[in-house]
């Protein structure tokens, strides 16, 4: 197991809700990536941070947001959700050690959000 | 833009057998190459990468992936395959995001199932 911790496990919203998850980090690493992941598709990319800033973004609208803290924990919100915002939503550490480090990044189990 | 396709849905092979999953990639640049393994309802387990070096890379559970150049393929191998393996597989490529910022860019998945 990965030491990357994601809550809750299960949410269940209505359209139009607002939704928070949380992610906290493996001891030592400093980003913290934010992954899609829907029913039988591979994850998609949704934005990184590092030293609490976003450090690059997928093609996702401007509703999903995030914010890194100083100890590197994570949260990814999602305002305005819709039925297709139903998915596993993955966090993944990893260390950057310089620029285009070939760091490996280590996954949370998830958070399952369905959107009714 | 970086690239991996799977191109099995599905991979079927009888405990004790060889297993092979496959994956090819199109890049620009050189090629980072990583392997992932899903339970389910569980993240993704890191399996091994390939960054440079080595075509063969060894990597966890006695998995191991032969990375070839002139096929674009970095394909994922164990020599005798355990039901325990049975699993979702993704291939993913690291991609680079502006100045410090990299993503993963994953294959829609491979659904290995060993047979008793």
């Amino acid at each position: 197991e990965t030491g990357v911790t994601q809550s809750p496990t299960h949410l269940i919203k209505t359209r139009g809700q607002q939704v928070t998850l949380r992610c906290s980090s493996q001891s030592g690493h400093n980003t913290v990536s934010w992954y899609q992941q829907a029913l039988g598709q591979g994850p998609q990319f949704i934005f990184q941070y590092y030293r609490e800033e976003e450090n690059g973004r997928g093609n996702f609208p401007p509703r999903f947001s995030g914010l890194q803290f100083p100890n590197y924990s994570s949260e990814l919100n999602v305002n305005a959700l819709e039925l297709d915002d139903s998915a596993l939503y993955l966090c993944a550490s990893s260390m950057k050690t310089g620029s285009f480090s070939t760091d490996t990044q280590y996954f949370g189990p998830g958070t399952r959000l369905t959107v009714l | 833009a970086q690239s991996v396709a799977q191109p099995e849905d599905q991979v079927n092979v009888a405990e004790g057998n060889p297993l092979t999953v496959k994956c090819t990639y199109s890049v620009s640049g050189n090629p980072y190459l990583f392997w992932y393994v899903q339970y389910p309802n569980r993240g993704l387990q890191f399996l091994l990468k390939y960054i440079t070096g080595d075509n063969l890379v060894k990597g966890s559970y006695g998995f191991e992936a032969e990375f070839n150049k002139s096929q674009t393929s970095f394909h994922l191998k164990k020599p005798s395959a355990l039901v325990s393996d049975s699993a979702l597989y993704f291939c993913a490529v690291r991609d680079i995001m502006g100045d410090y910022g990299q993503n993963f860019v994953f294959g829609p998945g491979t659904r290995l199932s060993v047979l008793p």
